[in-house]
């Protein structure tokens, strides 16, 4: 099946940096991406929809100016958490579509991103 | 609203059977997703129906009543690497998934 390769697995940084992760389709083009947040315990929360070569749409009450996102490629999706503060850390995991697949196709998810931020 | 629903949490033995049940309310329908995740990995993907009726594959079978706004996902001859959180997820009218909280499945030998 279709690959979606997230980056990095693990990270740990300081309060008050920046951290940024990456999305990659391997096999596939996604026109879009999706980005979601998971604490422990609880479901999926998905933070933004990302959009080929054009602004993402963020969900209700998901800061854009803290959660960066840009998709300038088929294949690429970042998230940049700005000003990372303890409360942010999470487990972030992205997802793709095939774009050739249409809509109700498969999802296919990264591996995921455990943020810790001290 | 949309909303999902789905058991918390779940147990069975080692070779059983076990039904997980899901209910949804989506502003329109596209379909129903269900995905396996393992502690602190990302969900993979196990069935998507769309229509009526009952999907088999392997060991894993999801069925869907759409009149009824219910899904289900059955799991035969259990094995302990089926421990797992089971999501379903709802498709609307835009295409956009609603996730339901997951059922976390214990098994016992």
């Amino acid at each position: 099946g279709a690959v979606v390769s997230q980056h990095p697995s693990w990270v740990i940084c300081k309060s008050g940096t920046s951290v940024k992760i990456e999305c990659r389709s391997l096999d596939f083009q996604a026109t879009t991406m999706f980005w979601y947040r998971q604490f422990p315990k609880q479901s999926l929360m998905l933070m933004a929809t990302s959009n080929e070569g054009s602004k993402a749409t963020y969900e209700q009450g998901v800061e854009k100016d803290k959660f960066l996102i840009n998709h300038a490629s088929l294949t690429l999706s970042t998230l940049t958490v700005t000003s990372a503060h303890p409360e942010d850390s999470s487990f972030y995991i992205c997802s793709a579509r095939d774009h050739a697949q249409g809509d109700t196709g498969e999802l296919f998810f990264g591996e995921g991103s455990r943020l810790t931020v001290l | 609203g949309q909303n999902i629903d789905q058991p918390t949490e779940m147990t069975a033995t080692e070779g059983a059977i076990v039904q997980i049940n899901c209910t949804y309310q989506t502003s329109g329908f596209n379909g129903l997703f269900w995905y396996q995740q393992h502690a602190g990995e990302a969900p993979t993907f196990l069935s998507y129906n769309v229509l009526d009726g009952l999907e088999e594959k392997g060991r894993f079978s999801s069925f869907l009543s759409r009149s009824k706004g219910y899904s289900y996902l059955l799991l035969k001859e259990l094995q302990m690497k089926d421990s797992a959180s089971y999501l379903c997820a709802g498709l609307d009218s835009n295409y956009q998934l609603i996730w339901g909280a997951g059922t976390k499945l214990i098994i016992k030998p």
